[in-house]
């Protein structure tokens, strides 16, 4: 089906370990993004990246690295990851127009020990 | 900046109840409304959207209408189902195109029951 894939589904991480979040997107679309999501806190932007070849911080990019790799490709990684990144990792894409709807990935939960 | 506030939850109804869940926000400018579904273990998908004062979404038998005189976008549903059990987002985006960002509410979860 086309979408939004992300990759893995589940992982758990030691305390200092690095661990890329894969994100592909099959709708040609130009913008895409990294959200966590955290009880109570709702989806809060990591960082984003309007098209092919930029990528700009959001919300709380602190701890996290991203690349855009091609049009279809936008990674997250985690250098040394930290128990406060314990929460579950949504990726998304928008199209184009006025308006655009915004598809998301089915998420990675990540727990860091 | 950009905010969205929602109502707190779980909210919990009986099958066939009158939905209301609130939701209200501070934009710069005329901001796109949406609100997304979260049903257990997917990620979001767009339920409704609205993009001027005064439009009215509506999807799967809910509707909200971008008030904003009180700058409100409240999700209603005049007979809830227990497949309607799910965690609602409400978001707003303050630029036309893709450049800009979703700003999302803290979710409110909804319980229906037989």
């Amino acid at each position: 089906n086309a979408g939004v894939t992300q990759t893995p589904k589940f992982q758990v991480l030691k305390t200092g370990q690095s661990m890329t979040l894969q994100c592909a997107q099959d709708m040609n679309h130009n913008s895409m993004y990294w959200y966590r999501q955290d009880p109570g806190m709702g989806l809060r932007l990591i960082y984003y990246s309007a098209s092919e070849g930029t990528t700009d911080k959001g919300e709380v990019p602190n701890g996290y690295n991203v690349s855009r790799l091609n049009k279809r490709e936008f990674s997250l990684r985690l250098e040394s990851a930290a128990p406060s990144q314990t929460s579950v990792y949504f990726c998304a894409s928008r199209g184009t127009g006025s308006t655009p709807e915004a598809f998301f990935g089915q998420g990675t939960r990540l727990t860091v020990v | 900046g950009n905010s969205v506030t929602q109502m707190e939850g779980p909210v919990t109804l009986s099958e066939e109840a009158f939905l209301t869940i609130n939701c209200t926000y501070t934009a710069t400018g005329y901001p796109s409304l949406f609100w997304y579904v979260q049903y257990p273990g997917e990620g979001l998908q767009l339920l409704l959207k609205a993009t001027k004062a005064d439009d009215k979404g509506s999807n799967k038998g809910f509707e909200a209408t971008y008030r904003k005189e009180t700058t409100s976008f409240h999700l209603e549903k005049g007979s809830v189902q227990v497949s309607d059990s799910a965690v609602y987002f409400c978001a707003l985006s303050d630029i036309p195109g893709t450049a800009s960002k979703l700003t999302f509410g803290t979710g409110t979860r909804l319980q229906v029951t037989l």
